[in-house]
């Protein structure tokens, strides 16, 4: 069965520090995976997603993402954090194998500290 | 383009009380999907209908009913609301028939049961 996980619930770094948020996934064929981020009463935006090719995937604000299939991660990074990337974050799986669905991860709380 | 809206936005019902929930999408996308969101779970798919005329179940359907009434709009029905209902709720559409591309999110609505 498919899944998703996010190890952390919530993280907490300092503005201009540099951010890894972990994502795990079960999947039994080539995946496509996104993150999304959601800010406090918004809906969910969709920062980068992986589809095929370089391993490496750059989305919208300066994040970015490294697929590795060995480890089945799609771990998103950042090198440095802004005030304004406080939200929460979630990793999704689908393709062609999901029945049609997509699968999200219970998600990451981010906090920023000035 | 105003992308996925969703009415209402903010609604309290009494244990009992039946609602709909309203979702349109105006990216002539074929695939719609309705989400709930608590807190510490992450997003559950409630239903979906891949296409017009088709509607699946999720993983958390019971207490809910779908009509995709054409191409454009997907609503969600609560016949007989109930406190464990008390959710965030989101309709999401992606425009190829499968899970092969990023869902679109409506901004969400809000609903409690008392």
């Amino acid at each position: 069965a498919q899944s998703v996980t996010q190890p952390d619930i919530h993280i907490t770094v300092s503005e201009g520090a540099s951010l890894e948020l972990r994502c795990n996934y079960s999947y039994g064929a080539t995946p496509y995976l996104f993150w999304y981020v959601q800010s406090p009463g918004q809906g969910l935006q969709l920062l980068l997603k992986y589809f095929s090719g370089d391993t490496l995937v750059q989305g919208i604000k300066g994040f970015e993402a490294e697929f590795k299939r060995s480890q089945s991660s799609f771990n998103l990074r950042k090198p440095s954090v802004h005030w304004s990337d406080a939200a929460e974050y979630f990793c999704a799986v689908g393709g062609r194998y999901t029945g049609n669905q997509f699968y999200f991860g219970t998600g990451t709380s981010l906090t920023v500290i000035p | 383009n105003a992308g996925v809206t969703q009415t209402p936005k903010f609604q309290v019902l009494k244990t009992g009380q039946s609602m709909t929930l309203q979702c349109a999408q105006d990216m002539n996308h074929n695939s719609m999907y309705w989400y709930r969101q608590d807190p510490g779970m992450g997003l559950r798919l409630i239903y979906y209908s891949a296409s017009e005329g088709t509607t699946d179940k999720g993983e958390v359907p019971n207490g809910y009913n779908v009509s995709r009434l054409n191409k454009r709009e997907f609503s969600l029905r609560l016949e007989s609301a109930a406190p464990s209902q008390t959710s965030v709720y989101f309709c999401a559409s992606n425009g190829l028939a499968g899970a092969y591309n990023e869902q679109f999110f409506g901004p969400g609505t809000r609903l409690t049961v008392l």
